[in-house]
């Protein structure tokens, strides 16, 4: 595996459901992102980590419940969600340090349906 | 608050038609501007980092270009493998946090 690798792709799923995205990074890099992508609107940040430690929350309610065990892996927990969480979430990385720029690698994402 | 606006929001063009995509921002202390390209149910693949007005970076078909204000990413004579949603995020200095434009679709016919 090579990259940010996501899954599920694809996750369908009720209001009453418990369901957890996983994200993991292969390049060897400090610092993983969630992000929110609706339909027509920018991409979301949602939560950051800094070397496993959570430097970010961005007011995302507490039905979105995120985890860092180590530097390469991130999950996000979802229970009791809404129809409008509907969206593609997007999971990222990047490698943080000192003065070095920041671009940060994707992965393909989970289509999450909420029904 | 930073503001970041894409124009414009769809551009069709035919294969070999060259042309430009804005992107507007206001951020406080920018530490650099990054352009990623996005297909259709996939996530961002990052294209150009840009540090300082004035910088061009080129790849391929594509080059960007960075101004105090805006930056531009002109696409020469395109080909229908072009064709996505390009994404500009500035990246704010304090935090490194990344702002993104809600992009251009892009969409070349043969």
């Amino acid at each position: 595996e090579t990259g940010v690798t996501q899954t599920p792709r694809h996750l369908v799923m009720g209001m009453t459901n418990k369901k957890s995205l996983k994200c993991e990074q292969h390049l060897g890099h400090n610092a993983m992102y969630w992000y929110k992508q609706s339909a027509k609107k920018p991409l979301e940040l949602m939560f950051v980590y800094n070397f496993k430690e959570q430097t970010e929350n961005n007011s995302v309610p507490s039905r979105f419940s995120p985890e860092c065990p180590n530097s390469s892996h991130l999950f996000l927990h979802l229970h009791t969600l809404q129809p409008e969480d509907s969206a593609l979430y997007l999971c990222a990385s990047s490698q943080l340090a000192g003065l070095s720029y920041n671009e940060q690698f994707f992965g393909p994402g989970t289509r999450l349906t909420v029904l | 608050e930073d503001q970041v606006t894409q124009s414009p929001e769809a551009l069709r063009l035919q294969e070999g038609e060259s042309s430009s995509l804005n992107c507007s921002y206001t951020v406080s202390g920018l530490r650099g501007l990054f352009w990623y390209r996005q297909d259709p149910g996939k996530g961002p693949e990052f294209l150009f980092t840009l540090y300082s007005a004035g910088e061009e970076k080129e790849k391929e078909r594509l080059k960007a270009t960075l101004t105090k204000k805006e930056s531009f990413l002109h696409i020469t004579a395109p080909k229908p493998e072009d064709s996505a949603t390009y994404l500009c995020a500035p990246l704010r200095s304090n935090d490194y946090k990344l702002s993104f434009g809600a992009g251009t679709t892009v969409t070349v016919r043969a």
